[in-house]
């Protein structure tokens, strides 16, 4: 069961115009959303977070937006640079016991590809 | 300076043979994570490990095994029992507290077994 869903494999992006990253979520347990970039051969990097409680995160050129109603939430890359070309992961965390556990879920990631 | 290490890079073992991937941090984080990534899926969470001397089952667990004898360490075992070891594995290390979430991850380890 696939509690985070990221639809779309792969995105390409004139360079100077908008990225929009879309992911999707089933669990509304889920009270922490995380973007993460990854190269190929790399550990992921963080790059945005936003809490369940609010509905915008903005970070210089990277902004996330949840919509909790739709459990949707997207990251806007404006404008878009070749150095942004990389596997976008999002993730959701939930505690899962009493004693402080908690865990991430990852998407499948989304390839994106900026054209100079 | 800090971070998170991996070693090696990659590794190359015969099946059947059980093999240990390395993971330090010297963040002074409390809580570390494996992950294993195959191609076209995301991150899986192997193994966790809140705090020294406790770790828990991921959603992958069968066929690995962890130890976490010092708060900077947290190596994985992946053992002969795995049906399909090769993968690329992440190691990742959180602070401890309350309203810290983020992750941080190493550069990973490719394990091809044939």
């Amino acid at each position: 069961d696939q509690q985070v869903k990221q639809n779309s494999p792969s995105l390409s992006v004139q360079e100077g115009r908008i990225s929009i990253l879309n992911c999707d979520y089933t669990n509304s347990m889920f009270d922490y959303f995380l973007w993460y970039k990854k190269y190929p051969a790399e550990g992921p990097t963080f790059l945005i977070s936003i809490s369940s409680i609010k509905d915008k995160n903005e970070d210089g050129r990277f902004t996330v937006f949840l919509n909790k109603s739709a459990k949707h939430l997207s990251l806007h890359i404006v404008p878009s640079q070749p150095g942004d070309s990389a596997v976008y992961f999002c993730a959701a965390r939930a505690q899962i016991s009493n004693f402080g556990n908690e865990k991430l879920t990852f998407g499948t990631g989304t390839r994106l590809t900026i054209i100079p | 300076d800090g971070g998170i290490t991996q070693s090696p890079k990659y590794l190359f073992r015969k099946e059947g043979q059980n093999v240990t991937l390395s993971c330090e941090q010297n963040l002074n984080h409390d809580a570390m994570y494996w992950y294993r990534q195959d191609p076209g899926q995301g991150l899986r969470l192997i193994y966790y490990s809140q705090i020294v001397n406790d770790f828990q089952k991921g959603d992958i667990a069968e066929g690995y095994s962890v130890s976490r004898e010092k708060k900077e360490s947290f190596p994985l075992t992946v053992t002969s029992a795995q049906k399909n070891p090769t993968a690329f594995y992440l190691c990742a290390s959180k602070p401890g507290g309350p309203h810290s979430y983020e992750q941080y991850f190493g550069p990973g380890t490719r394990l091809t077994v044939t």
